[in-house]
């Protein structure tokens, strides 16, 4: 079965630090992943969406890789602020069929000033 | 402003008292859908619109009810809701099939 894998455990990190954070897929072949930043109590907000085609998009302190082959995204927020405390989601999206993304548990991240 | 918004926002209700949570966003996006979330199980889809009077099941769409008379509006109704239908809900929309989702602020919803 399809299958999304962030982890679970919080990740703390120190301000000015590069966060990283990762999303492993299985059994999806998706053309387009998409990060969503969710505050607690309050819907995902849209941050980046990747291409298949691409192997990294870039916006601000934001950077994304999708390796196709090792079925995994990366997610970056380089200087680190304890304003981007919050839970990162990512959604996979395979082209066809229903156009809903499926979304990952999500990581929570911890930014300690 | 573009936005989706939900209403109500929070809700207490007790088993078996149907209910609506109204959806609308003013953005004439084509594609609207319902998520619930919950502890450790994540977002997951309820249902899903592609059009006026075009609706599809989700992933978890059992004792949920949806309709699409309008493109800006999308109510969830739950017929006879129980109380494993406490959760968090979240309605979205996106222009097209891969575009950014909105989100609306949720509604809480609790059955006693």
């Amino acid at each position: 079965s399809q299958k999304i894998e962030q982890n679970s455990e919080a990740l703390n990190i120190q301000e000015g630090k590069t966060a990283t954070l990762t999303c492993n897929y299985t059994n999806y072949s998706p053309a387009y992943l998409q990060w969503y930043r969710q505050d607690p109590g309050r819907g995902p907000v849209f941050l980046l969406l990747i291409r298949e085609n691409e192997k990294e998009k870039r916006k601000e302190r934001l950077k994304v890789t999708f390796d196709t082959t090792l079925k995994q995204s990366l997610f970056h927020i380089t200087a680190s602020q304890p304003a981007d405390s919050a839970t990162y989601l990512c959604a996979p999206q395979n082209v066809g069929g229903s156009y809903i993304p499926t979304f990952g548990r999500g990581t929570s991240l911890i930014v300690h000033p | 402003e573009a936005q989706v918004t939900q209403n109500p926002r929070y809700l207490i209700t007790v088993t078996g008292k149907k209910l609506t949570v109204t959806c609308s966003q003013n953005m004439n996006h084509e594609y609207m859908s319902w998520y619930r979330q919950d502890p450790g199980l994540g977002l997951r889809q309820i249902y899903y619109s592609m059009n006026v009077e075009v609706t599809d099941k989700g992933d978890v769409p059992e004792g949920y009810k949806v309709s699409r008379k309008e493109k800006r509006n999308f109510p969830l109704i739950l017929e006879s809701p129980s109380p494993n239908q406490t959760s968090l809900y979240f309605c979205a929309s996106t222009q097209g099939p891969l575009g950014e989702q909105y989100f609306g602020p949720g509604t809480r919803l609790t059955v006693t």
